[in-house]
């Protein structure tokens, strides 16, 4: 059966950073890319990006680039989002998705299993 | 990025109601579109895929239909486990993946 396992609520400061993990089960971890999404309360969807845990690859929407960074360890078959200088704004539920192809406009992508997401709070 | 703009935000409706929410990209996006339900505290679910394609797994309750920059999402006959949120999302754009305003559909 596969499960996106994510990992715990993260209570964290203004200025700091928070590394959310997201552990793969039921599947060969390495033949599906893994996406980020947040999304903020009262607010749709937010991508964040992808990494490819077969070849290490990142790509990160335009908005996070230089705050993001998404890792893989596959000896446990799990992804990593690091987001850095947090504000108030990020506090939000990230999840982690899988999809079998990248975004392109040649192959249909869809993310078609979901961690239940992790809650991120940013309070001083 | 592709602005995608769904319609209503809200809707309330009763079990065994037909519901249909639209989808509208800001440019052609060549049916690279996705619907999924969302859940307090539960996982994301796949519903459509390539805007018509019902996941498995899926009720075909629900349907999806559209092209170029106009989608639909139907659901038959609406059943108590289907008070949720729904959103689009195009994946046609390779690094700008976006998803629509969500529509929250309650019972009546």
């Amino acid at each position: 059966q596969v499960q996106l396992v994510q990992s715990g609520a993260e209570v964290t400061k203004p200025g700091a950073s928070v590394k959310v993990s997201c552990k793969s089960i039921g599947y060969t971890f390495t033949d599906y890319y893994v996406h980020w999404v947040r999304q903020a309360p009262g607010q749709g969807p937010e991508w964040m990006g992808w990494t490819n845990p077969n070849s290490g690859d990142t790509k990160y929407a335009q908005k996070f680039l230089g705050r993001v960074t998404m890792t893989r360890d596959t000896s446990i078959s799990t992804a990593y989002m690091e987001l850095s200088s947090l504000r108030s704004d990020d506090a939000a539920i990230y999840y982690c998705a899988r999809s079998l192809n990248a975004p392109s406009p040649t192959h249909y992508c869809y993310f078609d299993y979901w961690g239940r997401g992790t809650l991120v709070t940013v309070s001083s | 990025d592709i602005q995608m703009t769904q319609s209503p935000s809200s809707l309330s409706a009763s079990v065994g109601d037909r519901v249909t929410i639209t989808c509208r990209a800001s440019r052609d996006i060549s049916r690279f579109l996705n619907w999924y339900q969302l859940k307090p505290g539960k996982a994301p679910r796949l519903l459509i895929y390539a805007a018509s394609t019902l996941q498995g797994g899926v009720p075909s309750r629900f349907s999806g239909s559209g092209s170029g920059t106009d989608y639909t999402l139907a659901i038959s006959s609406l059943q108590p486990e289907d008070f949720a949120t729904y959103y689009c999302q195009q994946t046609y754009t390779t690094f700008a993946l976006t998803f629509g305003g969500g529509t929250t559909v309650e019972i009546k």
